[in-house]
């Protein structure tokens, strides 16, 4: 079945230190690929996504490229903030077989301190 | 507008006990999925719920975990005989559930932490 491998954190950098947090997929279809947040207490949110390959998804100085060739989603950004802090979660919904539930990877812990 | 919501935000129950976790989804949108995060497994899919087709059961761990969704909005997870690996934080999400990707992103409630003493 469909999967999403993240990278295991916790991931602990400098305020404008530069960020990448890796995620690779495995799927069956054509998946539309997400980041979600969760900030310390907060729920889920979705940070940023792409539709189809080479699309990028960009948010708050995030960035993301669906990279089809190597079923790749990493997040980048240039400069984080001690306000970034929080738990990112890469993820996956196969829609090429319906409206169907996502996949999500493990989640990584990012703490940015100042 | 209104996201969605889910209560109540915490729930200890004794083992064996049932539970029942409610979400309410947002105004208009037909699809509605339940989730399980616990600190082993990460975040699971368990139910979804598209208009009135029946509903994508395959996620459910065990028999003991149900749930419903009436008149097309809100809807109840039940869990019965609670066990101490059901401690989780139980989420919800809805999206508008149509044929196009760009409207089907999803929106998750705050949660629902269930312990099981």
């Amino acid at each position: 079945g469909d999967s999403v491998t993240q990278m295991e954190g916790p991931v602990t950098l400098s305020e404008e230190a530069f960020l990448t947090i890796n995620c690779t997929y495995t799927a069956t279809g054509y998946p539309s690929l997400f980041w979600y947040v969760q900030y310390p207490g907060e729920g889920l949110q979705l940070l940023l996504k792409a539709t189809k390959a080479d699309d990028k998804g960009s948010n708050k100085g995030f960035e993301a490229t669906y990279r089809k060739e190597t079923t790749s989603f990493h997040l980048e950004k240039g400069s984080v903030q001690v306000s970034d802090s929080a738990v990112y979660f890469c993820a996956l919904s196969d829609y090429s077989s319906g409206n169907t539930p996502l996949v999500f990877g493990k989640g990584t812990r990012l703490s940015v301190i100042a | 507008g209104a996201g969605v919501s889910q209560s109540p935000s915490n729930k200890v129950t004794e083992k064996g006990k049932d539970v029942e976790l409610r979400c309410d989804p947002i105004s208009g949108h037909t699809a509605l999925y339940w989730y399980r995060q616990s600190l082993g497994q990460g975040l699971e899919f368990l139910i979804y719920f598209q208009g009135n087709s029946a509903p994508d059961k395959s996620g459910l761990p065990s028999d003991r975990f149900s749930a419903e969704r009436t008149g097309g909005s809100v809807s109840t997870l039940t869990i019965q005989r609670t066990q101490q690996e059901d401690s989780a934080v139980y989420l919800c999400a809805s999206s508008l559930g149509g044929a196009s990707k760009g409207q089907n992103e999803q929106y998750f409630g705050p949660g629902t932490r269930l312990t099981v003493t």
